[in-house]
């Protein structure tokens, strides 16, 4: 069965700092990957994804992360963190080997930015 | 297209009485989600439809919960003879094609139980 371990659940950095949020997987098959970001009484948003090819993938608001399937990651990092990225992260991951698969979610990561 | 929407927004329900919740999808989108939220968790999972059929069904979801998707278009999730531990929220989402495309949210229903 797949899971998805997000380490920390709070992160606090200040403003322009290195934003970093794990995120390991475990499954069989190397899964579909997200990270969703979840804003105060908003509904969760799609960040980035990997699928298949480059192992870097690039999201929205000057996010990335990297797929590394020897170490069963893929955590997200921003290199200059902004007051406005506070909110909650999740990462997220589908089953690969089958068409009929549910995503499922880790517990999340509250980012918390410094002035 | 306005995106996944959820009805009621809120509801506050008193212990043992039933409540349903709907979820409207992005139009053409094959899959429809039903996920819980309690405070600082992730959404866990709850059951699922591809058009009118439901694949899964959480083994954490118990007999008062039930979910339906009659025509392929809208959902229901009732729950019967609430619980105070079934005070949530209760979070909607859709995707259409294959399980790497982008799930859409709905801004989900909270549920709170007295």
């Amino acid at each position: 069965a797949q899971s998805v371990t997000q380490l920390g659940s709070h992160v606090s950095v200040s403003e322009g700092a290195l934003v970093l949020l794990r995120c390991n997987y475990s499954s069989s098959v190397p899964p579909y990957l997200f990270w969703y970001v979840q804003y105060p009484n908003q509904g969760l948003q799609l960040l980035l994804k990997y699928t298949t090819g480059a192992t870097l993938v690039k999201g929205i608001n000057g996010f990335e992360a990297e797929f590394k399937k020897s170490e069963t990651s893929f955590h997200l990092a921003k290199p200059s963190a902004h007051m406005s990225d506070a909110a909650e992260y999740f990462c997220a991951v589908s089953d690969r080997g089958s068409s009929a698969s549910k995503i499922i979610f880790g517990s999340g990561t509250r980012l918390s930015i410094r002035p | 297209d306005t995106g996944v929407s959820q009805d009621p927004r809120h509801k506050i329900t008193k212990r043992g009485q039933n409540v349903t919740f709907r979820c409207d999808p992005i139009s053409e989108h094959n899959r429809l989600y039903w996920y819980r939220q309690t405070l600082g968790q992730g959404p866990e999972f709850l059951t699922y439809f591809q058009n009118e059929a439901q694949l899964e069904k959480s083994r954490l979801l118990s007999d008062r919960f039930s979910a339906e998707r009659p025509k392929g278009s809208f959902s229901t999730l009732e729950i019967q003879r609430t619980e105070q531990g079934d005070s949530a929220m209760y979070l909607c989402a859709s995707s259409q094609g294959q399980p790497n495309t982008e799930a859409f949210f709905g801004q989900g229903t909270r549920l709170t139980v007295v």
